[in-house]
């Protein structure tokens, strides 16, 4: 089983839908929870970070972390053309004196106009 | 504000040479780790380097090495290449605990080997 899973999709929606993206995690020393968005052929763009459980808004996305059931979400509003990408949810606890991210595969998100 | 940077962008190897990729950090940052993005899988931890001092090692045959330097630019060396080291590789920088999760990510260098 891996430390992160996360559906690759891909997911198709229509501009202006509510997106819901998804992770699962199973080490439960995990405390930071990050969210990636990666454009074809590119490197991956730091969205929002959120420290242990709760909610975090920025603009359009919002971020929910439930330590209890080990489950992330990021919601985007009125989705975009533009927002098309991979979302990558990460993770990261203090092991060994140093944070590394574990990242789930990534899910494919197409908005069409 | 210059993000991290890394070159070359592209590299095109044969199975048994030797490639040396590299990256400079965001302005501040001491920490630079580093990643393997296979096509349609997340990336996976390399290396982490802090203050020129290897930190951690991520699941990687000793055939993967780095190193950083005093201007906390960083190299990461791979020998006796296979065909499955193609990927994308991810230079990410930090600053030090308690925001060393906050990892800020480079363009990548793709390597395809041949």
């Amino acid at each position: 089983q891996k430390e992160v899973e996360q559906d690759p999709g891909p997911l198709s929606v229509p501009e202006g839908a509510i997106v819901s993206l998804n992770c699962t995690y199973s080490n439960s020393a995990f405390q930071y929870f990050m969210w990636y968005r990666q454009y074809s052929r590119k490197g991956p763009e730091l969205l929002m970070y959120t420290y242990s459980s709760g909610n975090k808004e920025d603009g359009r996305f919002t971020a929910q972390v439930d330590k209890s059931s080990k489950y992330i979400s990021l919601f985007i509003r009125d989705s975009q053309p533009s927002d098309s990408a991979t979302y990558l949810c990460a993770m990261s606890g203090l092991s060994g004196g140093y944070n590394k991210l574990i990242f789930g595969a990534g899910t494919r998100l197409a908005v069409h106009p | 504000d210059a993000g991290v940077t890394q070159s070359p962008t592209h590299l095109i190897k044969t199975r048994g040479q030797h490639v040396t990729l590299r990256c400079s950090p965001i302005s501040g940052h001491k920490s630079v780790s580093w990643y393997q993005q296979v096509l349609g899988q997340g990336p996976q931890f390399i290396f982490q380097y802090y203050e020129k001092e290897e930190r951690g090692r991520g699941n990687f045959p000793d055939r993967f090495s780095a190193r950083q330097f005093p201007n906390y630019s960083s190299e990461l060396n791979v020998n006796a290449l296979l065909l499955g080291d193609s990927a994308l590789y991810l230079c990410a920088s930090s600053l030090d605990a308690p925001r060393a999760y906050e990892q800020y990510f480079g363009p990548g260098t793709r390597l395809t080997v041949t």
